[in-house]
């Protein structure tokens, strides 16, 4: 098991409506990631926080946005959530600026389902 | 367009065999190539990096190669065991202008069977 813990581990959200998940980076870790899998597919990027700032972002709406906290935990917040939304949400955390050349440490997720 | 494929039909092999998964990449140009093992409703798990001016890498039963001409990484799991069954993804990174993030491909299902 990793030391990233992710809450909710289920969520079931009406359409419209707005979701806030949260995750809580491994003890000296001050990058997380953000990652939205759909069944069936690998993890989509959706941004990246480090050291409290967002330093990189995928092809996903304003309306996803996040928030990392001065102990590196962060927030991901959908709002006008739409039935698409539906997948399992992943954050990962690591060391430094970059997830490209270190190992990331991924949480067990947090399942959202948008009726 | 840019494309990261893995097999996407699953892999059946018999226990004690040789595993063999292949992730192949078109309009990319990664400085670094990462295997991840995920379980069924769990967070995908760190297995090994490469980096592009490596050929291959290797870990206990775990090799990977990776061939920046081809565009392709093999990833072989020797010996394998009915606990290796899972998913397999493979993830580009360090992409020219795609920043610090990882670009995974869909994941290849493995099944040893006794």
């Amino acid at each position: 098991e990793t030391g990233v813990t992710q809450s909710p581990t289920h969520l079931i959200k009406t359409r419209g409506q707005q979701v806030t998940l949260r995750c809580s980076s491994q003890s000296g870790h001050n990058t997380v990631s953000w990652y939205q899998q759909a069944l069936g597919q690998g993890p989509q990027f959706i941004f990246q926080y480090y050291r409290e700032e967002e330093n990189g972002r995928g092809n996903f709406p304003p309306r996803f946005s996040g928030l990392q906290f001065p102990n590196y935990s962060s927030e991901l917040n959908v709002n006008a959530l739409e039935l698409d939304d539906s997948a399992l949400y992943l954050c990962a955390s690591s060391s430094g600026p970059s997830q490209s050349n270190t190992e990331a440490f991924f949480g067990q997720g947090t399942r959202l389902t948008v009726v | 367009s840019q494309k990261i494929e893995q097999n996407s039909e699953a892999l059946n092999i018999q226990e004690g065999k040789t595993a063999t998964l292949t992730c192949n990449y078109t309009n990319y140009s990664p400085a670094y190539l990462q295997w991840y093992r995920q379980d069924p409703g769990r967070g995908p798990v760190f297995l090994l990096l490469i980096r592009e001016n490596e050929k291959e890498k290797r870990k206990e039963r775990l090799k990977v190669t990776f061939d920046t001409t081809l565009k392709q990484s093999l990833f072989h799991i020797t010996a394998s065991q009915p606990a290796d069954s899972a998913t397999y993804l493979c993830a580009l990174a360090g992409l020219t202008g795609g920043g610090n993030k990882l670009t995974f491909g869909t994941g290849t299902q493995l099944k040893v069977e006794l």
